[in-house]
């Protein structure tokens, strides 16, 4: 079967610093891949989605960028990060009906 | 493109209780409908999924919604509410393509 995982769960930065989430996907081969973000009381927002290796494609400007150096890995990275970059972080890969399966999620705080 | 509507941020029902919460969508091709439920800091995990065939489609926990093309409404309900049914859902549409539109979501909470 396939599981998703995404670490770290938490994450505490401060203003100003790098940072780099990351999400692997096991039981699938070549799946879509996407970085949403959850913000207090503003539901989900699509950041990236990748529908291969070294394809990215970005849905909103922002500090942020994402990565897919293999298969089944899935990077979002910042260099600099932002007040506003707080949020809940979520991974997730597609079947090949749009259905979405998800990660545990990666919380950040930036101070 | 395609959208969703959730109609009511919150919804407060008693334990035991019918719980209803409202979807509409907007899609320029035969859509693909989804209803995910997330608990505090967790994922979504899907409730159910219309694709094709059947318009009433039956999820886990209970739950089951109606697609109705005329109304373009995917509503959702539980007969009898419980109280681990305390969590936020969405509804989300997609247009047989990569990606998926969710709407805003709807926080349950159970009241005893």
């Amino acid at each position: 079967s396939q599981t998703i995982h995404q670490w770290p769960a938490t994450l505490v930065q401060p203003v100003g610093s790098p940072l780099s989430l990351e999400c692997t996907v096991e039981g699938t081969s070549n799946p879509n891949l996407y970085w949403y973000r959850q913000a207090a009381g503003r539901g989900l927002q699509l950041l990236f989605y990748s529908v291969g290796i070294g394809q990215i494609s970005s849905e909103v400007p922002q500090n942020l960028s994402a990565s897919r150096p293999q298969d089944r890995q899935f990077i979002l990275s910042s260099k600099k990060l932002l007040l506003s970059d707080s949020g809940f972080y979520l991974c997730a890969w597609s079947s090949n009906t749009g259905e979405l399966f998800f990660g545990e999620g990666s919380r950040l705080t930036v101070l | 493109a395609q959208s969703v509507t959730q109609l009511g941020s919150h919804v407060s029902v008693s334990e035991g209780a019918l719980v209803l919460l409202r979807c509409n969508y907007s899609s320029s091709v035969p859509p693909y409908l989804f209803w995910y439920v997330q608990y505090p800091n967790q994922g979504l995990q899907l409730l159910l999924k219309y694709t094709t065939g059947a318009t009433l489609v039956k999820g886990i926990n209970g739950f089951e919604a109606e697609f109705k093309k005329s109304e373009t409404s995917f509503h959702l309900t539980k007969p009898s509410a419980h109280m681990s049914d305390a969590a936020e859902y969405f509804c989300a549409v997609s247009g047989r393509g990569y990606k998926l539109s969710f709407g805003a979501g709807t926080t349950v909470t159970v009241r005893a």
